[in-house]
């Protein structure tokens, strides 16, 4: 069945490690999305992609990285993990349609919930 | 530039019909977008509109006015496992392929 996977689904990790959160999709997709959300609060979309070795930053400014190394996997770094980094983060992905939803609808992974002590 | 607005908080009863707003600005349309957010969950896939007029869809029915910016989810017969984030979004003209999100409506829905 296609889907889309995130691992972990929790985190609890200090202050300083290096962390990666891991997404990857079986539906082919090429477009590939980062979010974070904290708690009843909205999506910001911190990172994209439209392909292989294709990465851009969203609209909230993140010191995560990510990379797109190959189409179905798309992970995202922390390099020194802080607690303002604490927050549920969700990867999406979505196809190359013509127009409207296949286009532009977006299927979302079950989201990692990090907590930086 | 694009904006979504949506009511923060929505309370109902369990059995009623509840109505959730969403006016939204963007300089090209390609359509709208509801999903369904549980707590701590992923956004799920609701409805699509890009024309005008009521889409049904079982008990939830959503509604597009491209004129006036506006569309509506209706939800009927309310049962207690509604209670959940409604987000409103948009594709970011300009031939982006993202989707702009509103801040969500948190319905509650009471016995």
């Amino acid at each position: 069945e296609a889907d889309i996977y995130q691992t972990p689904r929790y985190l609890v990790i200090g202050t300083g490690k290096k962390i990666t959160l891991e997404c990857s999709q079986t539906m082919g997709h090429d477009k590939m999305y980062w979010y974070q959300q904290d708690p009843g609060m909205e999506l910001h979309l911190i990172h994209y992609s439209y392909g292989v070795n294709s990465t851009e930053k969203g609209d909230l400014s993140s010191e995560s990285t990510v990379s797109r190394i190959r189409t179905e996997h798309f992970p995202l770094t922390l390099e020194s993990a802080r607690p303002s980094h604490t927050s549920q983060y969700l990867c999406a992905s979505s196809e190359w349609g013509r127009s409207g939803r296949e286009k532009y609808e977006q299927f979302f992974g079950p989201g990692t919930r990090l907590t930086v002590l | 530039g694009q904006n979504i607005d949506q009511p923060t908080e929505m309370t109902a009863t369990e059995g009623a019909i509840v109505q959730i707003n969403c006016t939204y600005q963007t300089s090209g349309f390609n359509g709208l977008f509801w999903y369904q957010q549980h707590a701590g969950e992923a956004p799920t896939f609701l409805s699509y509109n890009v024309l005008d007029g009521l889409e049904e869809k079982g008990r939830f029915s959503s509604f597009l006015s491209r004129s006036k910016g506006y569309s509506y989810l209706l939800l009927k017969e309310l049962q207690m496992k509604d209670s959940a984030s409604y987000l409103c979004a948009v594709p970011l003209s300009g031939g982006y392929n993202k989707l702009i999100f509103g801040a969500g409506t948190r319905l509650a829905v009471h016995p």
